[in-house]
């Protein structure tokens, strides 16, 4: 079993949408969870981090932790075109060694 | 610039050759990562290191050799490159345990 499990998708919704992605995680230790935005043939860009359970939020971005059930999830509300990438979610403790998801890909169409 | 750049950009090896790729950042920032990325497996930790001298394994290190003789450098080398090491290689820097910035990746095939 993976440490961290993400649907690859693909995933592909209307411009406008709310999409839900989301990760599992079987390691207790793992304490800070970021969500990465990929573009074809980029680098990971970091979308957002937290260190707790609960909801953050930055524009049209939310996400949301859920340590007891070891789950996470990245909503996008009102989708456009632009948000059309692969999202990696990852996840870390003190160690400094991150775990990646695989990535879902995400097409939004006009 | 400032950030974090990854030379080459694209590299052609043959099997059995050592290649060398190279990552420079200018944040100061203490961590350094290297990752490969596949296709099925997401991207995987080869070595990180939180300062200058000291680095430590990941979770796919066998193949690799790092080193870290100054801040803002931290060379990846495939000492006898093989064709499963062909895949794109990121690395990535960070000030502290979270926050990573990733460079445009290496992308190597190895015939």
């Amino acid at each position: 079993q993976k440490e961290v499990e993400q649907d690859p998708g693909p995933l592909s919704v209307p411009e406008g949408a709310i999409v839900s992605l989301n990760c599992t995680y079987s390691n207790s230790a793992f304490q800070y969870f970021m969500w990465y935005r990929q573009y074809s043939r980029k680098g990971p860009e970091l979308l957002m981090y937290t260190y707790s359970s609960g909801n953050k939020e930055d524009g049209r971005f939310t996400a949301q932790v859920d340590k007891s059930s070891k789950y996470i999830s990245l909503f996008i509300r009102d989708s456009q075109p632009s948000d059309s990438a692969t999202y990696l979610c990852a996840m870390g403790g003190n160690n400094n060694d991150m775990r990646f998801g695989a990535g879902t890909r995400l097409t939004v169409k006009p | 610039d400032a950030g974090i750049t990854q030379s080459p950009r694209y590299k052609i090896t043959e099997t059995g050759r050592q290649v060398t790729l190279m990552c420079h950042q200018t944040w100061s920032h203490s961590y350094m990562f290297w990752y490969r990325q596949d296709l099925g497996h997401g991207l995987r930790l080869i070595y990180y290191s939180a300062a200058a001298d000291i680095t430590d394994k990941g979770e796919v290190p066998d193949g690799y050799v790092v080193s870290r003789s100054k801040t803002e450098n931290f060379p990846l080398t495939l000492e006898s490159a093989t064709r499963s090491q062909t895949s794109v290689y990121f690395c990535a820097s960070s000030l502290g345990l979270a926050e990573a910035f990733f460079g445009q990746g290496t992308r190597l095939t190895v015939v």
